[in-house]
């Protein structure tokens, strides 16, 4: 089956700065890469996605790229707010199911 | 609006004992799923269904079972509740085809004792 990793798992920025999460996955047929955040005690919620036809995409603050060779993808962050401070997650579909990896805690310090 | 729900929010069990853990979305999706959240592992797939009748084991599924006899709900019962199945549960739901967006439930935290 499909092998998610992603890193760091712990991450912590100053207001204004970048983030960049990255992930790797094992199976090439996987063709769908959404990124989910989960605030401290919510549920995870989509913030971005991306097809395998594409290579970047932005929503104003967020980008994913994605290198199909390579089997990694990444989210990028700018402009940091404390707002963004949260579990940011990667995940793969592939065979008809979704997988995950196993989280970043960003934490954005004022 | 349409919804996904997960009932009850927090539940504290006893080893052995059976407990269902209930999951209701309004989105009228046929894909839905079940997963266990813990610290270092992220979210893990127990279970999943594409539809009525249609029901998946997952990576973790021992010790749980789901069934699915409507589009709206799937339950997710551990049969002998285990110290080992503290945890937060997530259900989800998605449209097909699978390459869209999934929708999270708010969560069951459930602590077995």
């Amino acid at each position: 089956g499909e092998n998610v990793e992603q890193h760091p798992s712990t991450l912590s920025v100053q207001e204004g700065d970048s983030a960049v999460i990255k992930c790797t996955y094992s199976d090439s047929a996987s063709n769908y890469f959404p990124w989910y955040k989960q605030e401290l005690g919510k549920r995870p919620q989509l913030i971005i996605d991306i097809r395998s036809n594409v290579g970047e995409k932005k929503d104003q603050r967020i980008a994913v790229t994605l290198n199909k060779t390579a089997k990694h993808f990444s989210l990028h962050i700018t402009e940091t707010q404390p707002e963004d401070s949260a579990v940011y997650f990667c995940a793969t579909e592939t065979g008809n199911q979704f997988y995950f990896g196993t989280g970043t805690s960003l934490t954005v310090i004022p | 609006d349409a919804e996904i729900t997960q009932s009850p929010r927090h539940k504290i069990t006893e080893t052995g004992r059976q407990v269902t853990l209930a999951c209701h979305q309004t989105w009228n999706h046929n894909n839905m799923f079940w997963y266990r959240q813990d610290l270092g592992h992220g979210l893990r797939l127990i279970h999943y269904s594409y539809g009525v009748q249609d029901t998946n084991k997952g990576e973790v599924s021992d010790g749980y079972s789901v069934s699915r006899s409507n589009t709206e709900d799937l339950p997710l019962t551990l049969e002998s509740a285990a110290s080992s199945q503290t945890s937060v549960y997530f259900c989800a739901s998605s449209a097909r085809p699978l390459n869209t967006e999934a929708f999270f439930g708010q969560g069951t935290r459930l602590t077995v004792v």
